[in-house]
């Protein structure tokens, strides 16, 4: 089993709805969570982060983490054709120095 | 790209032959990572650096060494290419003092024929 588990998509919607991308994870050290935007043959480029539980909100984009159910989501309000790329979850731990990828979800927006 | 640059961006080599990624970065930041992105599988650490001279394993360091002689260069070895390795490989870096501040290179897309 993996320590990280995210659904590879594709994720198809039209533009302006509402998006949700989740990741379920397995080791209850993991303490600081993150969100990457990867576009095509590109490298990822971080999104949004926070530590332990609770919501942080940037704009369209609202990060949450549940550490009871070990489960994060990424929320995207108002998604707009360049938003279509692939979102990477991403966690580690307090000490430790690597960092541990969901396979990503490829999302695309449609006009 | 936040001052990293990898080079070559795409490769295409023979089956058994080495095989050096170089990574390089202009921010003078202490740790340096390489991974590998393939489908299916997410972005995998290969190896990583804390300091010059300093390096350490992966999940997924089999075939590949790692050598970091200055601060700003962090080259990632194929010591025998093998068609498994076809991939594309992104450097990493974090910076000093935070959890979260990990910027990535553009990658190097290798192909092993």
């Amino acid at each position: 089993q993996k320590e990280v588990e995210q659904d590879p998509g594709p994720l198809s919607v039209p533009e302006g709805a509402i998006v949700s991308l989740n990741c379920t994870y397995s080791n209850s050290a993991f303490q600081y969570f993150m969100w990457y935007r990867q576009y095509s043959r590109k490298g990822p480029e971080l999104l949004m982060y926070t530590y332990s539980s609770g919501n942080k909100e940037d704009g369209r984009f609202t990060a949450q983490v549940d550490k009871s159910s070990k489960y994060i989501s990424l929320f995207i309000r108002d998604s707009q054709p360049s938003d279509s790329a692939t979102y990477l979850c991403a966690m580690n731990k307090i000490g430790t120095d690597k960092l541990i990828f969901g396979t990503g979800t490829r999302l695309q927006v449609f006009p | 790209d936040a001052g990293i640059t990898q080079s070559p961006r795409h490769k295409v080599t023979e089956t058994g032959t080495p095989v050096t990624l170089r990574c390089h970065q202009t921010e003078n930041h202490r740790y340096m990572y390489w991974y590998r992105q393939d489908p299916g599988h997410g972005l995998r650490l290969i190896h990583y650096s804390y300091g010059v001279k300093d390096t350490d394993k992966g999940e997924v360091s089999d075939g590949y060494s790692v050598s970091r002689s200055k601060t700003e260069d962090f080259l990632l070895t194929l010591e025998s290419a093998t068609s498994s390795q076809t991939s594309v490989y992104f450097c990493a870096i974090r910076e000093t003092g935070s959890n979260y501040g990990y910027t990535f290179g553009s990658g190097t897309r290798l192909t092993v024929v």
